[in-house]
């Protein structure tokens, strides 16, 4: 059984950088294909796709925040970490990771919300 | 402005059929499969067919897909209230090198 689980700040101060979680179980990062995405949703709006990460450590980012995302793996502690650089009010959404070989999202975890305030 | 363009609202009686649109560009739909989720009130989204028209285990077929060109539609028969949810289309962006989201429809039964 796959599962992803977000963790992270629930509150972040703007300009601050958000490091967020992805920890999973039922799968490895040995299997051709195999990836873990992230993306967020703010408050009643549409999601929004950010990275993604694949067995062979290619990287994908949105054009739009490329230059304030990093994704990474630690496949020892089966492990998925996103930071954001810089963020901002705007950037106030709930943050889903999910295992992704067939489709660009196959299995996502419950997403935690995170708040960008002063 | 999402890059795949859903209608934001569609609604049917139970027992209906709804369809649902998502229009894109050769850059997506046209080259690239398609991708449709539904998120329930409160809840993560939940895949609800992958390349353009499987349903994974335990998808109802109540739920199918088709896609033409630079269109890709979902279509519920027998709608029931349970159906009552956010349905989203996305698809791998050949420009952008990234994935692309519909603005999710909103269906009300």
């Amino acid at each position: 059984q796959i599962t992803v689980k977000e963790s992270g700040p629930t509150l972040v101060k703007p300009t601050q950088t958000l490091t967020l979680t992805c920890t999973f179980s039922g799968f490895s990062f040995n299997t051709t294909g195999v990836g873990v995405a992230w993306i967020r949703q703010p408050p009643g709006k549409a999601l929004e796709w950010l990275a993604v990460i694949y067995w062979d450590d290619d990287k994908r980012y949105s054009a739009s925040l490329k230059s304030r995302l990093t994704i990474t793996k630690d496949t020892s502690k089966d492990q998925v970490v996103l930071t954001m650089t810089n963020m901002d009010p705007v950037d106030t959404a709930t943050y889903y990771c999910a295992y992704r070989l067939y489709s660009v999202a196959d299995y996502w975890g419950q997403g935690t919300l995170v708040t960008v305030s002063s | 402005q999402s890059v795949l363009t859903q209608p934001p609202s569609a609604s049917g009686t139970p027992g209906q059929r709804v369809t649902i649109s998502c229009s894109g560009s050769s850059s997506n739909i046209g080259t690239k499969t398609v991708n449709w989720y539904q998120q329930l009130p409160g809840t993560a989204p939940k895949l609800l067919i992958y390349s353009d028209n499987q349903r994974p285990l335990g998808v109802p077929d109540r739920f199918s897909a088709s896609k033409s060109g630079t269109s890709a539609s979902l279509a519920i028969s027998g709608l029931q209230s349970d159906d009552e949810a956010d349905y989203y289309c996305a698809a791998w962006d050949g420009s952008l090198n990234g994935v692309v989201f519909g603005g999710g429809t909103k269906l009300t039964v």
